[in-house]
Formats: structure tokens, sequence, C-alpha cells
């Protein structure tokens, strides 16, 4: 099993839709996530991080099921300006600080 | 929040060349950085820990003479590709931790195309 696994996508939405990405784990182990997005041909940009309480920020609310080992982000009232790819980040168990990026979920907000 | 640079942006060169990319951490010292890979619609893959006064550390896979790291000050690190071929055409990112669990400075990223 891959350390960190998303759905590709491209998930395709109208604007002002709410739409949810799930991002599984591996290593039960692990205690904090990031929730990044990534412009075409751009570094990755942190968006959220997703501890045991969950995370909300204004539209974009993050949360963690340790039970089934899978962290979620949810956009509500979307914008076309959410149009990116979503990156799931996790502890890689190989060393202090090191992540393991998931392949990314590729989010299209249509007029 | 802390800034991470890069340099070139991108880079163009023949087969053969060997190609220095900069990473510099611009308000804050790392005595750790880390070095990534990105193809395109492909996730960010790590290659290298880069550690300041000591060797790099390589991901499995990874061949460390020809990914040339130096981690030279507590500011700077740079990646070497020696003798470039096509496929190591990348986007190549480097990242910097912070002070949070796992937080992560990235820097904008050089795009390598080797001819």
């Amino acid at each position: 099993r891959k350390e960190v696994e998303q759905d590709p996508g491209p998930f395709n939405v109208p604007e002002g839709a709410t739409v949810a990405f799930n991002c599984t784990y591996s290593n039960s182990a692990s205690q904090s996530f990031f929730w990044y997005r990534q412009d075409c041909r751009k570094e990755p940009k942190l968006l959220m991080s997703v501890y045991s309480s969950g995370n909300e920020d204004g539209r974009f609310t993050a949360q963690l099921n340790r039970a089934s080992q899978y962290i979620s982000l949810l956009i509500r009232d979307s914008k076309l300006s959410d149009s990116a790819t979503y990156l799931c980040v996790a502890p890689n168990s190989g060393g202090y600080q090191k992540v393991t990026f998931g392949t990314g979920t590729k989010l299209q907000v249509i007029p | 929040g802390a800034v991470v640079s890069q340099h070139p942006s991108w880079v163009i060169c023949k087969s053969g060349t060997s190609v220095k990319i900069e990473c510099r951490s611009l308000d804050f010292q790392a005595t750790t950085m880390f070095w990534y890979r990105q193809f395109p619609k492909q996730s960010l893959m790590l290659m290298a820990t880069s550690n300041e006064g000591s060797k790099a550390t390589y991901e499995q896979g990874v061949e460390k003479d020809k990914f040339l790291i130096n981690h030279a000050s507590l500011t700077l690190s740079t990646l070497t590709v020696t003798s470039a071929h096509p496929e190591d055409s990348s986007f190549y990112i480097c990242s910097a931790p912070g002070q949070g669990m796992n937080e992560q400075f990235f820097g904008p990223g050089t795009r390598l195309t080797v001819l």
C-alpha cells in the first residue's frame, strides 16, 4: 500500500458547488497531515494543516479520520480560482521533517 | 512566512552538460533542506535530504554521483545534475523545514530541460 493515495480526478464542478477529496494514508502512527495546492508549473503552497480536531478556514474544511486512515478536504461555494491540483501530504517515517506527497487531485471549476 | 528562493527558475541545456541549482533560505537558517523532483502529471518525489556540514542522504533509487548536493552554509544548498540527459528533464523543487511539525517552505522550483 502506498504511503499516501489520492484519486487523481479530474473533478469538474460548476461554480458554487461543494466538492470533497479524500486521501488515504498507510502509517497509522502519523499525527499531522497537510493539504497543499499546486497550480500548473508552480511550487506547492500550503493550504491547511490537519490534526486530530480537523481544521476550518473560510470555505475550506479539512478533517482526519484515524479509524479509517484518511483525511478529507471539503471546498464549499467553489470559485474559478480554486481550480488547481490539491496534494495530500503525510509525514514520512524515514526521517525528521520528511514528508510524502500524494499524486494530487485535480480540480477544475467550470463557469 | 519564511521565504525560500531558487535559482535559476528555468534552464535549458545540452545533453552531457552539468547544471547547478541553488536553494536559499532568505530570512532564516536551515540546517536541513530537501530536494524534490516532479515529472509531468506526477507528484513530488523526495530525492535527497541536504544536511549542512555533512553528507546528503539520498532516497532509494537516486544516484548520489549524478545528483551532487552541497550544503555549504546555513542558508544555501545546491543540487548539481551532472552529465544531464533528456530523462533528467523535470521540475526540481527544494524546501526547508519550518518550526512546526512537518512544516515545509518551498522554493519556486527550477524547470530543467535537457535537449
